[in-house]
């Protein structure tokens, strides 16, 4: 059945670094690949979407890319905040229904 | 703001005993679904429910039902407990199909033992 891979599971970076979470999904016919960030003992909130026509999208310092062709999305977050310390989620659509199948999560620490 | 709630943050039940885990949206969102979130695993969807009496499995229906009597509320319902259902169990809306965009609820955890 249908999948996505979410690497790393943990993700500790400094201050003001770069972090960059990958998934990789497998059914071709997805088209929208969200992500939710879930702070310790929150629910989780949408961060930031793409759909399959778009390459890239970008929102203040996060930003997610689309490789259609390797069937791989990426969460890019830029001069990492303490507040940014969470689990992130990326999901895929299922074919080209609305249902969500979610990535395993990446558990991020940004150190001061 | 959406607001999805969740009629306990915590509950404990005995092996066998049923369980009833509410979910109440207060936005007139048409869908709604239950997930279960398990160290390692991601969130994993249960049942969902298109609108009011509809109801369709996820990708782990065995073991729980589900009731949607009215559209702001969502039940998930677990006939006979047992204990690998030990999890979080979320709950969330969705404006419509199509809209993609799901609004979390708080999450349930609940032990079974």
């Amino acid at each position: 059945g249908e999948n996505v891979e979410q690497h790393p599971s943990t993700l500790s970076v400094q201050e003001g670094d770069s972090a960059v979470i990958k998934c990789t999904y497998s059914d071709s016919a997805s088209n929208y690949f969200p992500w939710y960030k879930q702070e310790l003992g929150k629910r989780p909130q949408l961060i930031i979407d793409i759909r399959s026509n778009v390459g890239e999208k970008k929102d203040q310092r996060i930003a997610v890319t689309l490789n259609k062709t390797a069937k791989h999305f990426s969460l890019h977050i830029t001069e990492t905040q303490p507040e940014d310390s969470a689990v992130y989620f990326c999901a895929a659509s299922i074919g080209n229904t609305d249902k969500l199948i979610f990535g395993t999560g990446t558990r991020l620490q940004v150190f001061p | 703001d959406v607001k999805v709630t969740q009629s306990s943050r915590y509950l404990v039940k005995r092996t066998g005993e049923k369980v009833f885990l509410e979910c109440v949206q207060d936005m007139d969102h048409e869908n709604m679904f239950w997930y279960r979130q398990d160290p390692g695993l991601g969130l994993r969807l249960i049942y969902f429910s298109y609108d009011v009496k509809m109801k369709e499995k996820g990708d782990i229906p065995e073991g729980y039902s589900v009731s949607r009597e009215k559209k702001e509320r969502f039940s998930l319902i677990l006939e006979s407990a047992s204990t690998n259902q030990t999890s979080m169990y979320l709950c969330a809306s969705r404006v419509r199909q199509g809209a993609y965009e799901q609004y979390f609820g708080p999450g349930t955890r609940l032990t079974v033992t």
